[in-house]
């Protein structure tokens, strides 16, 4: 099995709903990333986790909350979200090291009225 | 991360081989090359990656110049499924070792 599985994917969400993405791998990785993708742009790293730990914030918001509850399963906690967070949310997985190639998911498309 | 410079998009017909270079004068020795590609409307997908010497896998294969400031990547024979993003990354295998950070990317179209 190596695909990571990410649902819901379509999500569409006002400004003051609380929602969660979640991102499932069962490919023993122990390294789980969150990314960010604007229409016709690259994606954006958000967050690393590694060992479930959070290891990687690149300055993201606090109305984006991460989660690691096991070493399969990641979470992103959404709360007061603006229109401009609309965007596709990507999740990968990777072994971990600099040669290791990640994993990714098809993505969340995240619209936010 | 040291930055790479890609063209914008590049264009090919069908069964031809595809050359998509890459610009990375400021890699340090640590650093090795990855690429990836992303079709519409998937993630990301894994290509290939090398630190010194040319290497090859089913999907495509990587040329590094001798001074590692540019790479190549070498689509043997263009299918339309190879419309895609591609992205050129170096990733540092002595730093944070966890980022893989997107530049723009080359967009590829292929045609029929």
């Amino acid at each position: 099995d190596t695909e990571v599985t990410q649902t819901p994917k379509h999500l569409v969400m006002g400004m003051t709903n609380k929602k969660s993405l979640k991102c499932e791998q069962h490919m023993g990785h122990r390294a789980m990333y969150w990314y960010k993708q604007k229409a016709k742009k690259p994606p954006e790293l958000m967050f690393v986790y590694s060992y479930e730990k959070l290891s990687i914030n690149e300055s993201v918001p606090s109305r984006f909350s991460p989660e690691c509850p096991n070493s399969s399963l990641l979470n992103l906690h959404l709360h007061a979200l603006q229109p401009e967070d609309s965007a596709l949310y990507l999740c990968a997985s990777s072994q971990g090291g600099a040669r290791e190639k990640l994993f990714f998911g098809s993505g969340t498309q995240l619209s936010v009225l | 991360d040291a930055k790479t410079t890609q063209p914008n998009s590049m264009e090919s017909n069908e069964e031809e081989p595809v050359h998509l270079p890459c610009n990375h004068s400021t890699i340090s020795g640590t650093d090795y090359i990855h690429w990836y590609r992303q079709l519409p409307s998937q993630g990301p997908e894994y290509v290939i990656h090398g630190l010194t010497s040319n290497v090859n896998n089913r999907m495509a294969s990587l040329a590094i110049a001798e001074d590692r400031k540019s790479s190549t990547l070498i689509l043997h024979r263009a299918t339309l499924r190879d419309a895609a993003v591609y992205y050129c990354i170096l990733r540092d295998v002595a730093g944070g070792y966890n980022k893989l950070i997107f530049g723009a990317g080359t967009r590829l179209a292929v045609h029929p």
